[in-house]
């Protein structure tokens, strides 16, 4: 499976969009870019999932770049439950999910 | 309501003494899997099963066991614990692949934190 390269950390103001990059510059075609978080010690949460086309959900917006290369996941309007550690995740044809430090991400008031 | 129920959520034991923490999913899927979480190393898996009678290591299977005897439930054994088993540890399930791997979406139980002194 590719890697991924996510910031450590970032901040976002509470009723805000946060917007967390990710770099996977080996993926290859038929792998998909996965978004998961973790919301302090809790069971990872699966947010969204694409391939190359952008997708959004009720809970985030996931917009890739054409050569796919890199990768923007949107939380369109942050709140205080939205503060976690988020996982950028690329997946090929097994099962598994490789979770590397990912972003944390503190929302404040 | 779809989950994955891990118990008990909380443990505290002895080095040696043998446990079991238990993993319930019902949601029909085939594919189940043991993580733990570790400060500065993220999450890694330990065991995994494609389906009844089907286990495979991950990247961290010493000193666990696993059985999957039914396609709901997939236990995690501690036969001696360690103190470096003292840990948080997931289990997750999903849908087999398929053409479409979009399925392969992972849900996790709630953890357990285990303390091996």
């Amino acid at each position: 499976d590719a890697k991924t390269t996510q910031p450590p950390s970032m901040d976002c103001a509470e009723g805000r969009a946060a917007n967390l990059p990710c770099n996977h510059s080996t993926i290859s075609g038929n792998e998909y870019v996965y978004w998961y978080r973790q919301i302090h010690s809790q069971g990872p949460q699966y947010i969204i999932h694409g391939l190359k086309n952008n997708e959004t959900n009720e809970m985030a917006s996931l917009i890739i770049t054409e050569d796919r290369k890199s990768s923007t996941l949107i939380l369109p309007h942050a709140t205080l439950r939205d503060t976690a550690v988020y996982y950028c995740i690329v997946r090929g044809n097994d099962y598994k999910l490789s979770f590397g430090a990912g972003t944390t991400v503190t929302v404040r008031a | 309501e779809a989950q994955v129920t891990q118990n008990p959520r909380y443990l505290i034991t002895v080095t040696g003494k043998k446990l079991t923490v238990t993993c319930s999913q019902n949601m029909n899927h085939e594919y189940m899997s043991w993580y733990r979480q570790d400060p500065g190393l993220g999450l890694r898996q330990i065991y995994y099963s494609m389906n009844v009678e089907v286990t495979d290591k991950g990247d961290v299977p010493e000193g666990y066991k696993v059985s999957r005897k039914e396609k709901r439930n997939f236990p995690l054994i501690l036969e001696s614990p360690s103190p470096n088993q003292t840990s948080l540890y997931f289990c997750a399930s999903s849908l087999p692949p398929g053409p479409d791997r979009a399925k392969n979406i992972q849900y996790f139980g709630a953890g357990t934190r285990l303390s091996v002194l």
